[in-house]
């Protein structure tokens, strides 16, 4: 079965911390991408890449940077974590052409900042 | 830029009964629409999708059609299960070579829940 596994389900953290969100995909797929859902608001894209060593903004990304050196591996990072960064972090991933619009995505990881 | 709207929630129905879930966009061209599932404590997997206006997407009993003139990709199901209850949300991405092909832009999620 196809999987994208996100390290961590559940983190707590302290303002300032950096904090690092590790995503894996075993699809050999092209492209990753970073979502952040919260209540309301449903999910907002923080960055993507289409390869490796490549990323490229979303709607989102101040506060923010990735790090995708390897093809399986997609990592966030929160340079120095603020309580407004608690929030549901997905990974997903997608192949070329047809089937790059069609998401597989992790099961979340729950960030909490105090 | 591209935008999805979703129904308020959270929507609750007693088993067996119709489910309409509304959903309309702004996009520019002919997006492609999705309609995603996220069961609790899980991520999101794809539940439909169509490409084209007068698609109809279908899966698991749910379904939705297209409507380029409405701006519009309701989801429907005739019926409901206590397994149904889950976050639904609705999304586009652009056309196939488009730059916004592959980058989806999500509405804000409808709960469902429903009591047996």
């Amino acid at each position: 079965d196809v999987k994208v596994t996100q390290s961590s389900r559940y983190l707590v953290k302290r303002t300032g911390e950096k904090v690092f969100l590790e995503c894996v995909q075993d699809m050999d797929h092209e492209n990753m991408f970073w979502y952040r859902q919260d209540p309301g608001l449903g999910l907002r894209l923080i960055y993507f890449s289409y390869d490796v060593k490549m990323k490229e903004k979303g709607d989102i990304p101040e506060g923010y940077s990735v790090s995708r050196e390897k093809k399986e591996r997609f990592s966030l990072i929160l340079e120095s974590a603020s309580t407004n960064q608690t929030s549901m972090y997905l990974c997903a991933s997608s192949g070329r052409n047809s089937g790059a619009n069609v998401l597989t995505f992790g099961a979340g990881s729950r960030l909490t900042v105090l | 830029g591209d935008s999805v709207t979703q129904m308020e929630g959270p929507v609750t129905l007693s088993e067996e009964a119709f489910l309409t879930i509304n959903c309309t966009y702004t996009a520019t061209g002919y997006p492609s629409l999705f309609w995603y599932v996220q069961y609790p404590g899980e991520g999101l997997q794809l539940l439909l999708k169509a490409t084209k206006a007068d698609d109809k997407g279908s899966n698991k009993g749910f379904e939705a059609t297209y409507r380029k003139e409405t701006t519009s990709f309701h989801l429907e199901k005739g019926s409901v299960q206590v397994s149904d209850s889950a976050v639904y949300f609705c999304a586009l991405s652009g056309p196939i070579g488009g730059t916004s092909y592959g980058k989806l832009t999500f509405g804000q999620g409808t709960i469902l829940t429903v009591h047996p």
